[in-house]
């Protein structure tokens, strides 16, 4: 069965720390990941895709960075800041339009 | 450029009633999908439809019909409501744009409770 898991659930950071979001995957023959933000009460928002010819992505101050063989991925965080505090979500897809979703991390980052 | 809306925001429902949530996206996608969020489960999904008029079954599809109304507009439709079904609702879209393969975008959300 394709699984994806989330390791912390939770995760307390101080400001201005770097951090790293894991994200593992049951099955290898993965076609591309994404990674979410979801703030409380709100949707989805698509923060970086990586195909699987890809081994990272980066926008501004996120880096995500995928492993295939070890079934992995990666979110990098450099010098977190408050507005960072949400839940991040990874999702891997299988060469269809599905997505499976991890059940996420919940980051808070506290001045 | 509105991206991924949904109707309404809130909803509460006594059991047995009916509803409709609707869902729109002005971003000429192929594929549109329905989710449920509950704690400790993730999202799942309900149905999704790869090109207008074509639908399927997801991994909860039970209690639940969908209707791909045009390429645009994909609605979720609870026939009989049961306090099982309270849940946040998520409706999405995907399709190519550039090198971004099935990238999916979501709505904000329909958030409904079944008494």
């Amino acid at each position: 069965k394709q699984e994806v898991t989330q390791i912390p659930a939770a995760l307390s950071v101080p400001e201005g720390e770097n951090l790293v979001l894991n994200c593992s995957f049951t099955d290898s023959a993965i076609y591309n990941l994404q990674w979410f933000r979801q703030d409380p009460g709100k949707g989805l928002t698509s923060l970086l895709l990586i195909q699987s010819s890809q081994r990272e992505q980066t926008s501004g101050r996120l880096n995500a960075s995928l492993d295939k063989s070890s079934g992995r991925s990666t979110l990098y965080i450099a010098a977190s800041q408050p507005g960072d505090s949400a839940t991040y979500l990874c999702a891997s897809n299988y060469n269809t339009d599905k997505l499976i979703f991890g059940t996420g991390t919940r980051l808070q980052v506290f001045p | 450029n509105a991206g991924v809306t949904q109707t309404p925001k809130f909803q509460v429902l006594k059991t047995g009633q009916s509803m409709t949530l609707q869902c729109a996206q002005d971003m000429n996608h192929n594929s549109m999908y329905w989710y449920r969020q509950d704690p400790g489960m993730g999202l799942r999904l309900i149905y999704y439809s790869a090109s207008e008029g074509t639908t399927d079954k997801g991994e909860v599809p039970n209690g639940y019909n969908v209707s791909r109304l045009n390429k645009r507009e994909f609605s979720l439709r609870l026939e009989s409501a049961a306090p099982s079904q309270t849940s946040v609702y998520f409706c999405a879209s995907s399709g190519l744009q550039g090198t971004s393969f099935y990238e999916q975008y979501f709505g904000p959300g329909t958030r409904l409770t079944v008494t």
